[in-house]
């Protein structure tokens, strides 16, 4: 079974450029998660999918963060304009449903802002 | 919103003994589950084992053991037989039932000496 895929894999950009990063997740998982994880720190939950709808964006900054997850599959991450504080990796996760199940995460994507 | 505390940055074992790590949570909850993750240098986070809060029995993989008190709210992680792959971050993270998001700990950094 394939598990759940992540590109690029590793991103440098200037301060104020944009970049976006791309997640496919396991086949037939309906629940798709976005984590930021900074150095030195446990990944912290940025966005929540339920098939194509959003269960919980509460912690992605909005002014300069946007995800969609347009047909319920495969999601994109966007960041427009990039801070040095975004630096991070970018996790990609997904799970059957909601309730209980088992999260599976991609290798990440790493940012680096300069 | 649930923390998650893991007090010991990092440990270190010798091959082939045991080492054990904390991690205390609180959530107001009662239906939760309970994880650890291992995270590698190459970032992805892969299950090590996940206890369910209503089993009072605690769950075992292999060499993978947990001690859940549920009344303290503790949730320490058993490596025994330690290996050199099992060097790596260990993340503790705590998922609500229903909307199951998890919420991590800061990680504990495991280095297994030859």
């Amino acid at each position: 079974e394939a598990g759940v895929a992540q590109s690029p894999r590793y991103k440098i950009i200037e301060k104020r450029q944009s970049v976006a990063f791309w997640c496919n997740p396991i086949s037939g998982h309906a629940t798709l998660y976005w984590y930021q994880q900074i150095l030195g720190q446990g990944p912290k939950l940025l966005i929540q999918f339920q098939n194509n709808g959003v269960v919980d964006d509460s912690q992605l900054p909005k002014d300069r963060f946007s995800a969609e997850r347009l047909k319920g599959v495969d999601s994109t991450l966007k960041i427009q304009p990039a801070k040095l504080e975004d630096s991070a990796v970018y996790l990609c996760a997904s799970s059957i449903s909601l309730g209980g199940n088992t999260i599976y995460f991609g290798e990440g994507s790493w940012l680096t802002v300069v | 919103a649930q923390t998650v505390t893991q007090s010991q940055p990092e440990m270190s074992v010798q091959e082939a003994e045991t080492v054990t790590l904390s991690c205390t949570y609180d959530t107001s909850e009662n239906n939760y589950y309970l994880f650890w993750y291992k995270q590698p240098p190459s970032r992805q986070m892969i299950l090590v084992i996940r206890q369910e809060a209503y089993k009072q029995q605690n769950a075992t993989e292999n060499r993978f053991s947990v001690n859940f008190q549920k009344a303290a709210k503790s949730f320490s992680l058993k490596i025994s037989d330690s290996q050199l792959g099992d060097t790596a971050m260990y993340f503790c993270a705590v998922g609500l039932g229903n909307d199951y998001k998890l919420s991590f700990g800061a990680g504990t950094t495991v280095t297994v000496r030859a």
